[in-house]
């Protein structure tokens, strides 16, 4: 299973847009990107998903790089709830397991 | 709609005791997945169900964990003789299928084992 590589942190202000950055370099030709969250004490959440276009939903929008090799998942108006730590994933879309990292922990600060 | 839930929502068992910790996933879902999550971790996949059919049970541990789905909707995760290593939140996942185009999963609350 390709691997993923976020930052451990980081802090956004109230209102503004939130840039998560992954970085996934041995992905490959048929796996997707899959961003989830997990805010304290509930499971994790589905965000956004993608293979190769950048794609947009009501919660997020994804970026992902030409070569694949890293994306970004965009919060446009970053509120206090959308506090909570943010796991990038690749997998084949078959319905299988994910494979979580460490995440990035992201802190939205009045 | 209803989610998925899982029940209880916190145990805590003595060294050596036997747990069971249950999931109930969305009505229709075909996939569960179970996953253990370390205080500070991300979860870690323990095994997965295609209906009543245990296809993965790659992660657990140990031959003291077992899940079952005899009837392809409800399943039980058991832990025997529970070890202190053993403590961590137990999530539960479903998901429509297994094909197609999407993969989200999703979560319940997860049940919190703490083994004394």
């Amino acid at each position: 299973d390709a691997k993923t590589t976020q930052p451990t942190s980081m802090d956004c202000a109230e209102g503004r847009a939130a840039n998560l950055p992954c970085n996934h370099s041995t992905i490959s030709g048929n796996e997707y990107v899959y961003w989830y969250r997990q805010i304290h004490s509930q499971g994790p959440q589905y965000i956004i998903h993608g293979l190769k276009n950048n794609e947009t939903n009501e919660m997020a929008s994804l970026i992902i790089t030409e070569d694949r090799k890293s994306s970004t998942l965009i919060l446009p108006h970053a509120t206090l709830r959308d506090t909570a730590v943010y796991y990038c994933i690749v997998s084949p879309n078959q319905g299988g397991k994910l494979i979580f990292g460490q995440g990035t922990e992201l802190s939205v600060k009045p | 709609g209803a989610g998925v839930s899982q029940s209880p929502r916190y145990k805590v068992a003595k060294r050596g005791q036997d747990v069971a910790l249950r999931c109930d996933p969305i009505s229709g879902h075909v996939s569960l997945f179970w996953y253990q999550q370390a205080l500070g971790q991300g979860p870690e996949f323990l095994t997965y169900f295609q209906n009543e059919a245990q296809l993965d049970k790659s992660g657990l541990p140990s031959d003291r964990f077992f899940a079952e789905r005899p009837e392809g909707s409800v399943s039980t995760l058991k832990i025997q003789r529970t070890q202190q290593e053993d403590s961590a939140v137990y999530l539960c996942a479903s998901s429509v299928s297994t094909s197609g185009l999407y993969n989200e999963q999703f979560f319940g609350p997860g049940t919190r084992l703490t083994v004394l």
